[in-house]
């Protein structure tokens, strides 16, 4: 049961152009959202969140946008550069819990210059 | 944010033994958690360490397999017991800082072991 989802592996970008990356979710108690990036063999570095009071949040270079009818939010990054080429990461969590999160299989970015 | 300092960076281990994990923050935290990512896989939560208390397990992992210790507010370990190839994984702690529900989640540089 995937409860977070990211449907593109892979995603090429050309430098200076928008890359945006998709995730969905299906548990409706989600409500805390996180963007992390990843190197290979690193931990992954938080990035941007989004609460679900919100639909979106901007920080830098970096927006995170927050559907909750749909159920997806996803991040876009303008202008993308090389330093960006990474695995990025959606994370949900519930408020109520734990605050574990659930993190999706991870789309790897590709600036080309 | 918070500092996380994970020990060691990487290992080699042999089949059957086992290996702890150290995981130091630079300032006091309640939630301290442990995730595995294994090759090409996403990032799992194996357990939730809490000061004082025992460590709370999610599905498909065991405190037999995966012991974790929790002696303060700054320090916890977790010990990959009796090790198999499967075990390969990098394993990461994170924190959640802030007193209130909704705070950011800082990952440690990970522990990369790979079992021979």
């Amino acid at each position: 049961d995937q409860q977070v989802k990211q449907n593109s592996p892979s995603l090429s970008v050309q430098e200076g152009r928008i890359s945006i990356l998709n995730c969905d979710y299906t548990n409706s108690m989600f409500d805390y959202f996180l963007w992390y990036k990843k190197y290979p063999a690193e931990g992954p570095t938080f990035l941007i969140s989004i609460s679900s009071i919100k639909d979106k949040n901007e920080d830098g270079r970096f927006t995170v946008f927050l559907n909750k009818s749909a159920k997806h939010l996803s991040l876009h990054i303008v202008p993308s550069q090389p330093g960006d080429s990474a695995v990025y990461f959606c994370a949900a969590s519930a408020l109520q819990g734990a605050q574990k999160l659930v993190f999706g299989q991870g789309t790897r970015l590709t600036i080309n210059p | 944010s918070a500092v996380i300092s994970q020990k060691p960076s990487r290992d080699i281990c042999q089949r059957g033994t086992s290996l702890t994990i150290q995981c130091q923050v630079d300032s006091q935290v309640t939630m301290m958690f442990w995730y595995r990512q294994q090759p090409g896989q996403s990032l799992t939560l194996i357990a939730t360490a809490n000061q004082g208390s025992e460590a709370t397990y999610e599905s498909g992992f065991v405190i037999d397999k995966f012991p974790i210790s929790r002696p303060n507010l700054t320090f916890s370990t977790l010990t990959v017991s009796n090790m198999s190839p499967e075990d390969s994984s990098i394993y990461l702690c994170s924190v959640r800082t802030g007193a209130h529900s909704g705070n950011t989640i800082y990952f440690g540089e990970g522990s990369w072991l790979t079992v021979v």
